[in-house]
């Protein structure tokens, strides 16, 4: 059972371009959350996704971050018009969550975004 | 979200216990305690959590205060892959919810 899959690795876009980042959840998970690290920071929360639905973006940039975690298809965390601030370690986490349980996350290995 | 207090960094040698401590004073009855490692150049790994009881699991041990306002991680013999940044979280029971990380300890294994 493959873990949480993300993809690109790491990922150098220019200033303006877009940066599309892809996750896969472990088999049987459909809650999704993407945090974002910057350098020698640690991981700030940026959105809480359940399949078709955003939960909770109350970390996300108003403007130019968006997120989606389609019916079929890996959850997309894209970034608009990117800027050097961007620049950080995106990674995404899922967990199987029935009503009144808890467990915890899986994170996957990060998509590193340079940009140049 | 309630609080979390950790050490920012604790230094053991290697093949001793490592007791990492952590303080949430303003816990509510539903949070559950809940550890992360995170590796150099890696995502964060789930270790541990509990409620109320402690708990054993083949990675490390949880031991919370009779009162919750405290708990310990227990490392039992710390090697040097064990050298990583620790988060003690907070998560609302109930209903699927985020993590909020704080700044962790920065554990360092020495031979």
């Amino acid at each position: 059972n493959a873990g949480v899959m993300q993809n690109p690795r790491h990922l150098v876009r220019r200033r303006g371009q877009e940066a599309r980042l892809r996750c896969s959840p472990m088999k049987g998970h459909s809650h999704v959350y993407w945090y974002r690290q910057l350098p020698e920071e640690g991981l700030k929360f940026m959105v809480y996704l359940q399949k078709e639905n955003i939960i909770d973006e109350s970390g996300m940039p108003k403007e130019r971050f968006s997120a989606e975690f389609p019916k079929e298809g890996p959850s997309i965390l894209r970034i608009q018009q990117v800027v050097r601030g961007d620049s950080a370690a995106y990674f995404c986490a899922s967990s199987y969550e029935p009503t009144g349980a808890n467990y915890g996350y899986t994170f996957g290995s990060g998509t590193r975004l340079t940009v140049v | 979200d309630a609080k979390t207090t950790q050490p920012n960094s604790m230094e053991s040698n290697e093949e001793e216990p490592v007791h990492l401590p952590c303080n949430h004073s303003t816990i509510s009855g539903t949070d559950y305690i809940h550890w992360y490692r995170q590796l150099p150049s890696q995502g964060p790994e789930y270790v541990i959590h509990g409620l109320t009881s402690n708990v054993n699991n083949r990675m490390a041990s949880l031991a919370i205060a009779e009162d919750r306002k405290s708990s310990t991680l227990i490392l039992h013999r710390a090697t040097l892959r064990d050298a990583a940044v620790y988060y003690c979280i907070l998560r609302a029971g109930g209903t699927a919810s985020k993590l909020t990380f704080g700044t962790g300890t920065r554990l360092q294994v020495t031979l």
